[in-house]
């Protein structure tokens, strides 16, 4: 069973730091990790999709790296912001369901906090 | 376009009582989904549909069941509500299946069992 975990659980930095979160799965044999961010109270936004075939995508300040053999991602923040704060969640979709994104497999999330 | 929305906001059962989580989308999205997010658990797969007519089970869906009749709504109903289903539940959606695809979640229902 693909289980995902994402380390760490918390973490604070100053407003301006370069941070990154990591995620790791058990089955390298995915189709797809995706990176979402989740505000409290809110509903999940798509920030970051990298397929199979890629090592990375970037959007803005936002990086992600996939290592697909060694079953770990990370996302890189760069110069962040109060406003970044919030909880990030990385998610894959498990090879066998035919290239789709049926039943993504969540972590548990990283709750950031970027103090002024 | 209003995205993926769900009613109600907020909603408190007892026991035994039955309900239904609505959801819709205005994107004309093909594939829909309810995921239910517990501390500690992450959020699992309960039902989804790539299509009106046609759903199928998740990870997690005992106690629950679906329907998809139109394009834009696929409600997720409760039967006999437990207190096990206190939860919060967010429904998503996407173009298609495809794995390409990014999802587009509500802003989701918390409920509680008494």
């Amino acid at each position: 069973k693909q289980e995902v975990t994402q380390i760490p659980a918390a973490l604070s930095v100053p407003e301006g730091e370069n941070l990154v979160l990591n995620c790791s799965f058990t089955d390298s044999a995915i189709y797809n990790l995706q990176w979402f961010r989740q505000d409290p109270g809110k509903g999940l936004t798509s920030l970051l999709l990298i397929q199979s075939s890629q090592r990375e995508q970037t959007s803005g300040r936002l990086n992600a790296s996939l290592d697909k053999s060694s079953g770990r991602s990370t996302l890189y923040i760069a110069a962040s912001q109060p406003g970044d704060s919030a909880t990030y969640l990385c998610a894959v979709t498990p090879g066998g369901s035919g290239g789709s994104n049926y039943k993504l497999t969540f972590g548990k999330g990283t709750l950031l906090t970027v103090n002024p | 376009n209003a995205g993926v929305t769900q009613t109600p906001k907020f909603q408190v059962l007892k026991t035994g009582q039955s309900m239904t989580l609505q959801c819709a989308q205005d994107m004309n999205h093909e594939y829909m989904s309810w995921y239910r997010q517990d501390p500690g658990m992450g959020l699992r797969l309960i039902h989804y549909s790539v299509g009106a007519g046609i759903t199928d089970q998740g990870e997690v869906p005992n106690g629950y069941n679906v329907s998809r009749s139109t394009t834009e709504d696929f409600p997720l109903r409760l039967l006999s509500a437990a207190p096990s289903q206190t939860s919060v539940y967010f429904c998503a959606s996407s173009y298609s299946a495809a794995s390409g695809e990014t999802q587009y979640f509500g802003p989701g229902t918390r409920l509680l069992v008494l």
